[in-house]
């Protein structure tokens, strides 16, 4: 177990619909990202969250938006729905950003995403 | 930009055999590699990583990856592989303040009896 949460593990929806992916990081870890994973895709970076901010912007579609909450926790929320969004989405956390990091990601065992 | 290329999409090995996963990364300056792992309907886990230290690197699960800089190579080995290595494996690369992660395509092992 990593410690790090996500909900709901499955999602099941409609094309126009939105959803929300609600991740829980690790005890103390201050780092939060978000990754989607696809079989045409492989594993695309998302976006990253450090203590509520912004901090990194990867494959990130404008349908697509994320925040971190003051409690730590971040949510991801897919709007706008297409066919090819359905996806695996994984969140992971770490200690902190910068200099300061060991490379060090702990995953959750994500959001599995099927869009209909 | 940095980039990796796991050259091996599925490779298939007998227990007790060696494994070997090949990647080969592209950075503009001495990267940060790494290898995770994950199993089937998991999330991914650390196996090693390599930071500019000893280019022989050890992980969990009697894993090794040997860093060589004018290869351009991170292969991951293991003497002898059990049936719980079966997984699917990601090269990784990060940029230089750790912000992102780069992942490989995978190389999924499978161990036969």
């Amino acid at each position: 177990d990593s410690g790090v949460t996500q909900t709901p593990k499955h999602l099941i929806t409609a094309t126009g619909q939105r959803v929300t992916l609600r991740c829980s990081p690790r005890s103390g870890d201050l780092s939060v990202y978000w990754y989607q994973q696809s079989l045409d895709q492989g594993l695309q970076f998302l976006i990253q969250y450090y203590n509520g901010e912004e901090r990194a912007k990867g494959n990130i579609l404008e349908r697509f938006s994320a925040q971190q909450f003051p409690d730590l926790h971040s949510e991801l929320n897919l709007s706008s729905l297409e066919l090819g969004d359905s996806a695996l989405y994984f969140c992971a956390s770490s200690v902190a950003t910068g200099g300061a990091y060991s490379g060090e990601l702990f995953f959750g065992e994500g959001s599995r995403l099927t869009v209909l | 930009a940095q980039s990796v290329t796991q050259l091996d999409s599925h490779v298939s090995v007998s227990e007790g055999t060696p494994v070997l996963l090949r990647c080969n990364y592209s950075s503009s300056y001495s990267p940060s590699l790494f290898w995770y792992v994950q199993h089937p309907n998991k999330g991914l886990q650390l196996l090693l990583k390599y930071t500019s230290a000893a280019t022989l690197v050890k992980g969990i699960n009697g894993f090794e990856a040997e860093f060589k800089k004018s290869e351009t190579s991170f292969h991951l080995t293991k003497p002898s592989a059990h049936m719980s290595d079966a997984a699917e494996y990601f090269c990784v690369v990060s940029d230089r303040g750790y912000n992102k992660l780069i992942f490989g395509a995978g190389t999924r092992l499978a161990v036969h009896p």
